[in-house]
């Protein structure tokens, strides 16, 4: 396993929940990410955290929040969502911010009901 | 607009042959490339990148990729396909410069290798 763990695996919401998606990262790594994955289309960058600061905010809505309480973990909060939402979302770390190659967890399968 | 292409959804290949996986990106400047594979149920794992240096890349369970500057590709290959191999690939571009490690990904490519 790559020393990323993502909890839940799977999530069943409705619109009106609200709920957490959790990252864990056991590599000393300084930077972190959530991805959106979403079937025949690229990976989309939603949130980077370096130091726990939020370094990138890719043009997200708002009913999705991120929170980094330390460096090696990361949090995204979800409320009202919209069906179109459904998809599988990754966390990813690295080194830090620089050239270095990016370590996934399993990801969290999401469905907006 | 900074992009990262691969033109085959799927590529099928049989176990001993080899296997190319194209990508092709636009990207101004020099750019860092990457290679991921994604097996069913699992996230992304890192399988080589390019930097700088040599244009052939080796990295793990015996892929390389050759950087091909005028050309704009990063092809991923390996001499003799597995049927383990048989998962979704991505390529992904880190533009240079910017202060994140903000990589732009392809869609993927299907690997499927038969027995």
């Amino acid at each position: 396993e790559t020393g990323v763990t993502q909890t839940p695996r799977h999530l069943v919401m409705g619109m009106t929940n609200k709920k957490s998606l959790k990252c864990e990262q056991h590599l000393g790594h300084n930077a972190m990410y959530w991805y959106k994955q979403s079937a025949k289309k690229p990976l989309e960058l939603m949130f980077v955290y370096s130091l726990e600061e939020r370094v990138e905010n890719n043009s997200v809505p708002s009913r999705f929040s991120p929170e980094c309480p330390n460096s090696s973990h990361l949090f995204l909060h979800l409320h009202t969502l919209q069906p179109e939402d459904s998809a599988l979302y990754l966390c990813a770390s690295s080194q830090d911010t620089g050239t270095y190659e990016q370590y996934f967890g399993p990801g969290t399968r999401l469905t907006v009901t | 607009a900074q992009s990262v292409a691969q033109p085959e959804d799927q590529v099928n290949v049989a176990e001993g042959n080899p296997l190319t996986v194209k990508c092709t990106y636009s990207v101004s400047g020099n750019p860092y490339l990457f290679w991921y594979v994604q097996y069913p149920n699992r996230g992304l794992q890192f399988l080589l990148k390019y930097i700088t240096g040599d244009n052939l890349v080796k990295g793990s369970y015996g892929f390389e990729a050759e950087f091909n500057k005028s050309q704009t590709s990063f092809h991923l290959k390996k001499p003799s396909a597995l049927v383990s191999d048989s998962a979704l690939y991505f390529c992904a571009v880190r533009p240079p410069g910017g202060a994140t490690n903000k990589l732009i990904f392809g869609t993927g490519t299907l690997l499927a290798v038969q027995p």
